[in-house]
């Protein structure tokens, strides 16, 4: 079974920063993975899948790179609605998910 | 528009079964598999399998192999996950979600319903 450990926890920053979240894979997935955002009461949204590849209707401020085990998205510059947590999922094996990154304001 | 519109809210005892549903609109829905995702309070989000609603084939997460069953009826374009032997730690909002994937299942979901919340209490 791939595990995907997802860090910082908790990342504190300000509007208009830049936010650079990680996700590690036990083992290789390839590039199949994606990127979700959940705001407190709502279902996920996809943001990015194979990751590198921008869901329909996603900004351009976010982008996600990486291969084998170690991926990052990035939120170029932080929108006051970006506040939320983000999740990684892996389809190599079934559809994982990483445990969180909580993206909050500083 | 494309959604997917979730059964109410359920409360169920201990050791009993409980049935979601998943009605599809604004898609052709024998073509995109469906899959179920919980999301236990205050936790992560957790996978539990797709059925292919043309085929009816499943794929279950381990963790719920022999527990879970998931089903369609084309004719109402609706999904269904039961899930039985119920312990308070199933409790949890549990979604549908609609896979990317024409006829194929990446496991990416791109349509999600609200959820529907299961409390398992005695």
């Amino acid at each position: 079974e791939i595990v995907l450990t997802q860090s910082p926890a908790t990342l504190s920053l300000s509007p208009g920063e830049r936010a650079t979240l990680s996700c590690r894979a036990s083992q290789s997935v390839s590039s199949y993975l994606a990127w979700y955002q959940q705001k407190p009461g709502q279902a996920p949204r996809l943001l990015i899948h194979d990751a590198s590849n921008r869901a329909t209707g996603i900004p351009a401020r976010f982008s996600g790179s990486g291969s084998g085990t170690d991926f990052t998205l990035t939120i170029s510059s932080l929108e006051p609605e970006d506040f939320a947590v983000y999740y990684c999922q892996q389809r190599s094996n079934s559809g994982a998910f990483g445990g969180g990154t909580k993206v909050e304001i500083k | 528009q494309v959604q997917l519109v979730q059964s109410g809210a359920e409360v169920k005892k201990p050791g009993a079964s409980v049935k979601v549903s998943c009605k599809a609109s604004g898609y052709t829905f024998t073509g995109y598999y469906m899959h179920w995702v919980r999301q236990a309070p205050g936790q992560g989000l957790e996978w539990m399998g797709w059925i292919n609603p043309n085929s009816g084939g499943t794929n279950y997460a381990q963790k719920f192999q022999g527990r879970v069953t998931m089903t369609k009826d084309t004719s109402i374009t609706t999904a269904y996950m039961e899930l039985s032997r119920l312990r308070s730690d199933d409790t949890a909002v549990y979604y549908c979600a609609r896979d990317i994937g024409l006829s194929y299942s990446y496991y990416y979901m791109d349509v999600w319903g609200k959820g529907t919340t299961v409390t398992v209490s005695s």
